[in-house]
């Protein structure tokens, strides 16, 4: 089965720009993560879906952050306007199963994100 | 609360010997579920095992396998017989069952080097 696709690969923007991401998950799963992986560190929830609606977003940055999941199926994930913290791995994940622990979580190879 | 503890930013190992690598976590759900994901330099988090906190014995898939020892709430990931490719960062997660949601919380990871 093809995998979690995420584009783009790389960005490089300037602070106060805006940016948006890409990804799509294993067809079927219900379940869509969106991580932010900042270097050296674990990744960290950013908002969470299920189907199209949302699940949890208690540690999104809402005043800069945006995401949807439309049609539930893509999501796109929108900084605007980025700071330099921001800098970071943004990981998207996929999994079938909804509220139980077992499902494991399929990852995309995430988009490499540096802010100047 | 840190939720996942992982006390070893760094180990190594020489091929063919096996490597122990720590995770402790703390939850007041009885349902909840332990993962082992792998990130080699690349960037990708390849799922590695899965632990249930109902399950009788120890998780093992090939040369992995989970220490579980629910009572100390320690899970750590035994790896062995270790390969050069085995050269990666390992994260520890958890995702707790129930009413709370699923999300899935990492720890802060273990850089492991396999010298040959």
């Amino acid at each position: 089965e093809a995998g979690v696709a995420q584009s783009p690969r790389y960005k490089i923007i300037e602070k106060r720009q805006s940016v948006a991401f890409w990804c799509n998950p294993i067809s079927g799963h219900a379940t869509l993560y969106w991580y932010q992986q900042i270097l050296g560190q674990g990744p960290k929830l950013l908002i969470q879906f299920q189907n199209n609606g949302v699940v949890d977003d208690s540690q999104l940055p809402k005043d800069r952050f945006s995401a949807e999941r439309l049609k539930g199926v893509d999501s796109t994930l929108k900084i605007q306007p980025a700071k330099l913290e921001d800098s970071a791995v943004y990981l998207c994940a996929s999994s079938q199963g909804g509220r139980g622990p077992n499902s494991p979580l399929h990852f995309g190879n995430g988009t490499r994100l540096t802010v100047t | 609360a840190q939720k996942i503890t992982q006390t070893q930013p760094g180990m190594f190992v020489q091929e063919k010997e096996a490597v122990t690598l720590d995770c402790t976590y703390d939850t007041s759900d009885p349902s909840y579920g332990l993962f082992w994901y792998k990130q080699p330099s690349s960037g990708e988090m390849i799922f590695l095992i899965y632990q249930g906190s109902y399950d009788q014995q120890n998780a093992t898939e090939g040369r992995y396998s989970l220490n579980f020892q629910k009572a100390r709430k320690s899970a750590n990931l035994v790896i062995s017989a270790s390969q050069l490719g085995d050269s990666a960062m390992y994260f520890c997660a958890m995702r707790e069952g129930g009413t709370s949601g699923s999300r899935l919380t990492f720890g802060e990871g273990t850089q492991l080097t396999v010298n040959p």
